[in-house]
């Protein structure tokens, strides 16, 4: 059963850069059905951030567009996430979901934390 | 395209049907309007797309309905594993994806 694990900082700076890789485990990256996202969910709701198919196209949230970032590696089955000039409403956690148009986000990875603080 | 939820809570006891109403600020298709259950410290999960269509695994005492701007999920003989909260969510062509604020589920 495919499997989606994110990892990296839990803390960063304000004005920084958060940067988040998600790994796809038991299945490929490169299905051509499925596109690769990230979703991200304050202390109440939950926003799209963007996606990425696997031969590099991006859509992003309009909302984000100016600030974010997403790129593919197929040789590590794993996709990134770059968020740029974070601020304290930037905090929250983070999903790496996969995609299907007309169906849904139907596999979802455990969420990490990412805390915007001095 | 601005999804509303409603009630922002629901209280009822085991056994009974619980309604959850999501409204679009425009008519979509309802083959892109999905639901998604969240229970306290896990990731959401995919229960509905296409409006009515259960996703792999999902009892079918959970089920979708609606079109344009009214849809509706429904959970007949309410368990207790069914206190969560539940999205509505659109996907638009663009493409972008779009979820409503969500409706907690408490049993009694």
């Amino acid at each position: 059963q495919l499997q989606l694990q994110e990892s990296g900082p839990g803390l960063v700076k304000p004005s920084e850069t958060l940067s988040l890789t998600c790994t796809v485990s038991s299945g490929s990256i490169s299905s051509v059905i499925h596109y690769w996202g990230w979703v991200r969910q304050p202390p109440k709701g939950l926003e799209w951030i963007g996606s990425i198919y696997y031969s590099g196209n991006t859509f992003y949230n309009p909302s984000l567009k100016s600030r974010v970032s997403i790129s593919v590696d197929t040789s590590k089955n794993q996709f990134s996430l770059r968020l740029t000039s974070v601020t304290a409403a930037d905090t929250a956690v983070y999903y790496c979901v996969r995609l299907q148009h007309g169906y849904g986000m139907d596999v979802w990875g455990q969420g990490t934390t990412v805390t915007v603080s001095s | 395209i601005v999804l509303t939820q409603s009630p922002g809570t629901l209280s009822l006891s085991p056994g009974e049907r619980a309604t959850l109403s999501c409204r679009a600020s425009h008519s979509v298709s309802s083959s892109y309007l999905a639901w998604y259950q969240q229970k306290p410290g896990q990731a959401p999960r995919l229960l509905i797309y296409g409006a009515s269509s259960r996703a792999a695994g999902i009892p079918d005492r959970f089920s979708g309905s609606g079109s344009g701007t009214d849809f509706t999920l429904s959970i007949s003989r309410l368990e207790p594993e069914d206190s969560a909260v539940y999205f509505c969510q659109h996907y638009a062509s663009s493409p972008t994806w779009t979820f409503g604020q969500g409706t907690k589920v408490e049993i009694k």
